[in-house]
């Protein structure tokens, strides 16, 4: 069965620190991978995701993620971060069917 | 122009009443979903329905009943509330006819508190 794990629950960096958020999935093909940010009070919005080619993907507001298929990894990173990256982050699994599978997200604070 | 939008936002009701949340999109996707947010943040998908028919139901209490007009809407309705179904509710839409890799678009979710 699909799964996803985000093993933090929370983190919280500095103003101006760089940001790692991890993501692991159980899945046996290869899967479709997503991450979504969640700010307070609000939907959630898609940072970017991974279907094939090039393992290192770039995102919307700064964020890239990279896929390890080695490591069933897909952790989302941004060299800075800034005060307004604090909300809560899920990463997705689906294997392009209907149904996404999502993590029990990260809340990321952020220090100024 | 909002893309997913969800009516009402807030909802505040008592135990044992019935009650509905709607749902529309004006982006001609093909396929809706709604899924639970708990209060520790565990989102969870209930149901999709594609071209208005039934696609997936995630073993959800039969007192939670979907309901698509059209393509461009997913109603819910939810009987009997009780109080474990306090949770912020999210609608989303996606095009998979054409694209498995359809994005799912969310609404802005209804915060529901049965007391």
């Amino acid at each position: 069965a699909q799964s996803v794990t985000q093993p933090d629950i929370h983190i919280t960096v500095s103003e101006g620190a760089s940001l790692e958020l991890r993501c692991n999935y159980s899945y046996g093909a290869t899967p479709y991978l997503f991450w979504y940010v969640q700010s307070p009070g609000q939907g959630l919005q898609l940072l970017l995701k991974y279907f094939s080619g090039d393992t290192l993907v770039q995102g919307i507001k700064g964020f890239e993620a990279e896929f390890k298929r080695s490591q069933s990894s897909f952790n989302l990173r941004k060299p800075s971060v800034h005060w307004s990256d604090a909300a809560e982050y899920f990463c997705a699994v689906s294997s392009g069917t209907y149904k996404y599978i999502f993590g029990t997200g990260t809340r990321l604070k952020v220090l100024a | 122009d909002t893309a997913v939008s969800q009516t009402p936002k807030y909802l505040v009701t008592q135990m044992g009443n019935d009650k509905s949340i709607k749902c529309e999109q004006n982006l001609g996707h093909d396929t809706m979903y709604w899924y639970k947010q708990d209060s520790k943040k565990f989102l969870k998908i209930m149901f999709s329905y594609n071209n208005k028919e039934l696609i997936i139901n995630e073993t959800v209490p039969n007192r939670f009943s979907p309901k698509s007009p059209d393509k461009a809407h997913l109603n819910l309705h939810i009987n009997s509330l009780e109080l474990g179904d306090s949770a912020v509710y999210f609608c989303a839409s996606s095009q998979l006819a054409s694209s498995p890799q359809g994005d799912q678009y969310f609404g802005p979710g209804t915060r529901l508190l049965v007391l």
